[in-house]
């Protein structure tokens, strides 16, 4: 079983919906959550991050933790077409700046005009 | 924001040569930067971590003798492809640590031919 779990997808969206996209992990020790988004051929770009079990909201983009069930979520709300791109979950087992982020496959999301 | 850069952006190498990726931290100083690897429609995968003034720490199964990590100041590290196979062909990324956030470059694309 891989540590990190993420559905790849594709997902595609009418413009305006709500796009849910979601990680399961099997590593208790996960304390720090982190999307990234990545366009193709680009480098990840860090979207939000949460400390342990919460949500956290910035803009039309909310995350979720559930360390219960090693379950994370990012909602995105009011999708444009300039989300389209490549989603990945992260998630590290400390905080500090030496520490290692272990990523999921990535899910690809197209949101159609 | 936390501006990470590479340069090349891309390269073209014949099999056999050594390729020279930098990787900087623009607008704040890294004690700590990492190197992925990433093909493609896959995830990203962890090299090695590099701290400043001291050796790199690699992952499990990456050759040390062929990818070349030297981390000089707080804003530089620099990835040295060693007598580069086709199989070496790949999407570089590094990444500059900033607290306990992670701060991407663009990438480098390498083809060895």
């Amino acid at each position: 079983q891989k540590e990190v779990e993420q559905d790849p997808g594709p997902l595609s969206v009418p413009e305006g919906a709500i796009v849910s996209l979601n990680c399961t992990y099997s590593n208790s020790a996960f304390q720090y959550f982190m999307w990234y988004r990545q366009y193709s051929r680009k480098g990840p770009e860090l979207l939000m991050y949460t400390y342990s079990s919460g949500n956290k909201e910035d803009g039309r983009f909310t995350a979720q933790v559930d360390k219960s069930s090693k379950y994370i979520s990012l909602f995105i709300r009011d999708s444009q077409p300039s989300d389209s791109a490549t989603y990945l979950c992260a998630m590290s087992k400390s905080g500090g700046s030496n520490y290692k982020l272990t990523f999921g496959k990535g899910t690809l999301l197209t949101v159609n005009p | 924001g936390a501006v990470v850069s590479q340069h090349p952006s891309r390269v073209i190498c014949k099999s056999g040569t050594s390729v020279k990726i930098e990787c900087r931290s623009l607008d704040f100083q890294a004690t700590t930067m990492f190197w992925y690897r990433q093909f493609p429609k896959q995830s990203l995968m962890l090299m090695a971590t590099s701290n400043e003034g001291s050796k790199a720490t690699y992952e499990q199964g990456v050759e040390k003798d062929k990818f070349l990590i030297n981390h000089a100041s707080l804003t530089l590290s620099t990835l040295t492809v060693t007598s580069a196979h086709p199989e070496d062909s790949s999407f570089y990324i590094c990444s500059a640590s900033r607290a306990f956030e992670q701060y991407f470059g663009p990438g480098t694309r390498l083809t060895v031919t």
